[in-house]
C-alpha cells in the first residue's frame, strides 16, 4: 500500500492567494513524523515544515502551515500569500519510528503560481 | 552553515560502465541516506547507513552497492549501468537523537547521472 498519497499532480494559484496541497498517509505506527519538501526546477530538495504525530498544535513556519488531521491521516500543506518563487514540486514525506531509517515520499504536486 | 556535499554534480556514462557517487554529510551527522529520483518521479529510497553500518535497504538494485567510511562520507557504486539508471541521485544526512521521528533529513544538491 502507498504510504504517502498526493492526489494533486498539478495545481495553479494566483499570486498572493493561499493554496492547500493535499497529503494523506498510511501507517499503523503511533509515532511518526511528517515532512514537506520543496523541489524547484534546479533540483535541490528544500525542507519546509515538520509535524510530529504527538504534536497537538499544527506546525507553522513563516508562510507555511501544516493542517494536521490525525484521525483522517492527512497532513495538508497550506502556503499563504503565494509568491512566484513558490512555483515548484512539493513532496510530502513520512518517517515511522519502527522504520526509522526510511523516508517515504509521495508522488509530488507541481505548483504553478500565476502573476 | 555546512550542507551536504555531493560529487560530481553531473555525470555522463555509457551503458555497462560503472559510476561512483560521493556524499559528504553535514559534520556530526551520523546517518546517511541515498535516494534515486527518475524524471518526473518521487525520490525512491535506496539505502541508509547509521554510524557507518548499513541500517536499512530500499529498492536498491543488486548492481549497486554503497558504503560509509570512517570519516562518515559515503559512496554509491553503480555497475553495469543501464539506460534506466539515468536519474537524479540524492544523498541526505541527519543526526539521530534517540528513536524519535523528528529528525529532519538535509538533502544534498544531487548528482544527475545520464546513461547513454
Amino acid at each position: 500500500a502507498q504510504k504517502i498519497t498526493q492526489t494533486q499532480p498539478g495545481m495553479f494559484v494566483q499570486e498572493k492567494e493561499a493554496v492547500t496541497l493535499d497529503c494523506t498517509y498510511d501507517t499503523s505506527d503511533q509515532s511518526y513524523g511528517l515532512f514537506w519538501y520543496k523541489q524547484p526546477s534546479s533540483g535541490e530538495m528544500i525542507f519546509l515544515i515538520y509535524q510530529g504525530s504527538y504534536d497537538e498544535q499544527n506546525a507553522t513556519e513563516g508562510r507555511y502551515s501544516l493542517n494536521f488531521q490525525k484521525a483522517r491521516k492527512s497532513a495538508n500543506l497550506v502556503i499563504s500569500a503565494s509568491q512566484l518563487g513558490d512555483s515548484a514540486m512539493y513532496f510530502c514525506a513520512m518517517r515511522e519510528v519502527r522504520n526509522f531509517n526510511k523516508f517515504y515520499f509521495g508522488s509530488g504536486t507541481k505548483l504553478n503560481v500565476k502573476p | 552553515a555546512a550542507g551536504v556535499i555531493q560529487s560530481p554534480r553531473h555525470l555522463i556514462k555509457e551503458k555497462r560502465e560503472t559510476a561512483t557517487l560521493k556524499c559528504y554529510p553535514i559534520p556530526r551527522h551520523d546517518t546517511v541516506y541515498w535516494y534515486q529520483q527518475g524524471p518526473g518521479q518521487d525520490p525512491q529510497f535506496l539505502i541508509s547507513f547509521y554510524e557507518k553500518m548499513q541500517s536499512d535497504k530500499g529498492s536498491i538494485p543488486d548492481r549497486f552497492s554503497a558504503q560509509q567510511f570512517s570519516d562518515y562520507h559515503s559512496e554509491l557504486n553503480m555497475s553495469s549501468l543501464e539506460l534506466g539508471d539515468s536519474a537524479l541521485y540524492f544523498c541526505a544526512s541527519s543526526l539521530r537523537q534517540g528513536d524519535r521521528p523528528y529528525n529532519e533529513q538535509f538533502f544534498g544538491p544531487g548528482t544527475r547521472l545520464t546513461v547513454l
